[in-house]
């Protein structure tokens, strides 16, 4: 069964502070992987997109590892501020070329305060 | 222009009335999507449209009918919705190939609805 999980469910951290969070999937075929950020009451906005080749992939404070052995990636965001509190959705694209299943992970609500 | 937009943001009906969302996107994407989201929880695929036609239905109640009329537009159209419809309807659009670099979703900025 494709699934993707993601934690910690929800995070609290200090303006300034850096933090990680987690997703591990278990998808077939893998395709890609993509992190999302979503404020509330708002479609979700992308912020990275991994191939199962790559294993890094920075977007200005953003940094998005892929390990495709274990089936995990982190996203890890430096100098948090507090316009990143937002839920960060983990999503992995199952399929061959042209056919595409997104699975959705259930999020990490950031909350970033002063 | 990378835009999805979705109208209204925000909508209020009855049970008994008939309403339609609307998206629009004018990135040449040929694969768009139906997503709902209640609170706290990721969205979840209603439907998909890949070149203007149907490709995927996740068992969606028939009182939620979507329409493509052509490459950049897709509608939802509701009627007679229940309480438990009340969520955040989000459309998305994605380039359909075999380059994964182009597969991104891009996501409207969603319809508030509530059913009253």
């Amino acid at each position: 069964k494709n699934q993707v999980e993601q934690s910690p469910q929800s995070l609290i951290i200090l303006e300034g502070k850096n933090c990680t969070l987690q997703c591990n999937y278990t998808v077939s075929p893998f395709s890609n992987l993509r992190w999302y950020k979503q404020d509330t009451g708002r479609g979700p906005v992308s912020l990275t997109i991994m191939t199962f080749s790559e294993n890094t992939k920075s977007n200005g404070r953003y940094t998005a590892t892929l390990d495709a052995d274990t089936k995990q990636s982190s996203l890890h965001i430096t100098a948090s501020q507090l316009s990143d509190s937002a839920s960060y959705i983990c999503v992995v694209s199952a399929g061959t070329s042209g056919t595409y299943k997104y699975i959705f992970g259930t999020g990490t609500r950031l909350k970033v305060l002063a | 222009d990378t835009e999805v937009t979705q109208t209204p943001k925000h909508l209020v009906m009855g049970m008994t009335n008939k309403k339609s969302l609307k998206c629009e996107q004018h990135m040449g994407h040929r694969a768009m999507y139906w997503y709902k989201q209640k609170a706290k929880k990721p969205p979840e695929l209603m439907f998909v449209y890949s070149y203007e036609k149907l490709s995927i239905n996740e068992s969606v109640p028939s009182r939620f009918s979507p329409e493509c009329p052509n490459s950049s537009l897709l509608n939802l159209h509701l009627h007679a919705l229940q309480p438990e419809d009340s969520a955040l309807y989000l459309c998305a659009s994605s380039q359909i190939g075999t380059v994964i670099a182009k597969n991104i979703q891009y996501f409207g900025a969603g319809t508030r609805l509530s059913v009253l």
